[in-house]
C-alpha cells in the first residue's frame, strides 16, 4: 500500500511570504501530525489531526497552522516566513494516533 | 516534559560490532518507541516496548526498558553499513494530553 506523501519535496520562499505543505496519509489513517526538524532543536512537535479535528498542539506561534479533510489529507501552513522557520517539516499517519507513526519523506523549506 | 533524551549524540563504530544507544525520559509512560532517520529523510518506525514489558526484539534489534530508571536502550547487534542512520527514541506519557515527544536522537555511523 502507498505510503504517507508530502509534497512538495523541496521549496524555497522568501522572508514574509505564506507557504502551504500537503500530507496524504496512508489509506484509513485518521491521524495526522506535524513535526518541524532542525539541526537545533530535533523535531518539534507542530499539531496532530484526527477526524478533521486537531487533536493537540505544540508550542509554536500562530503563524503556524494546519488542517485535515475529510478524506484525511492534511495541510500544514506557515505565515510571515522567518528565516528560522528553514527546516524539514515531517508529517506522520497513524491508525488512532500515538503510536507507530509512518512518516512521510519531508518538505524541505528553505526560507532566504 | 517527559522528552527522551538519546546518549551519546554520536557514536562511530566499527562494521560488525555490537551498538547500544541509551534513551532517558522524566515522567510516567505508556510506551517508548524507536525510530530511525536516514540522512534528511523521514523516520522509520523500529520497535515500540510497552510500560509493562522489559525486553523486546525484532531481528538484529534489542530494546530493553527500565521504567524505574526511566530509561531505555536500543542494541543493534552485528552493525552494517546500512545501519548508518539517527536514531530516536519517542516516549508517550501516561497523561493523555501529553504530545508523543522525541529526542534529540543519536547519530550512528558504521565505518566500513
Amino acid at each position: 500500500k502507498a505510503g504517507v506523501t508530502q509534497t512538495p519535496r523541496y521549496l524555497i520562499k522568501t522572508r514574509g511570504q505564506q507557504v502551504t505543505l500537503s500530507c496524504s496519509p496512508i489509506s484509513g489513517h485518521r491521524s495526522v501530525s506535524w513535526y518541524q526538524q532542525t539541526p537545533g532543536q530535533g523535531l518539534q512537535f507542530l499539531f496532530e489531526y484526527f477526524s478533521e479535528t486537531q487533536r493537540n498542539k505544540g508550542n509554536f506561534p500562530g503563524r503556524f497552522s494546519g488542517r485535515q479533510f475529510s478524506n484525511s489529507r492534511s495541510e500544514m501552513n506557515v505565515s510571515t516566513l522567518e528565516l528560522g522557520d528553514s527546516a524539514l517539516y515531517l508529517c506522520a499517519s497513524s491508525p488512532l494516533g500515538r503510536n507507530g507513526y509512518t512518516f512521510g519523506s519531508g518538505t524541505r523549506l528553505t526560507v532566504v | 516534559s517527559q522528552q527522551g533524551e538519546e546518549d551519546p549524540q554520536a557514536l562511530s563504530i566499527q562494521e560488525g560490532e555490537n551498538a547500544t544507544m541509551n534513551c532517558s525520559y522524566k515522567t510516567s509512560i505508556n510506551n517508548l518507541q524507536w525510530y530511525r532517520q536516514n540522512s534528511g529523510r523521514g523516520l522509520v518506525h523500529l520497535i515500540l516496548i510497552r510500560s509493562n514489558e522489559r525486553e523486546k526484539h525484532s531481528g538484529r534489534l534489542r530494546v530493553t526498558l527500565d521504567t524505574s530508571k526511566k530509561s531505555s536502550s536500543l542494541l543493534i547487534t552485528a552493525s552494517r553499513a546500512a545501519d548508518t542512520a539517527s536514531y530516536f527514541c519517542a516516549t508517550d506519557s501516561s497523561n493523555r494530553d501529553d504530545k508523543i515527544i522525541f529526542g534529540k536522537g543519536t547519530r550512528l555511523h558504521i565505518l566500513p
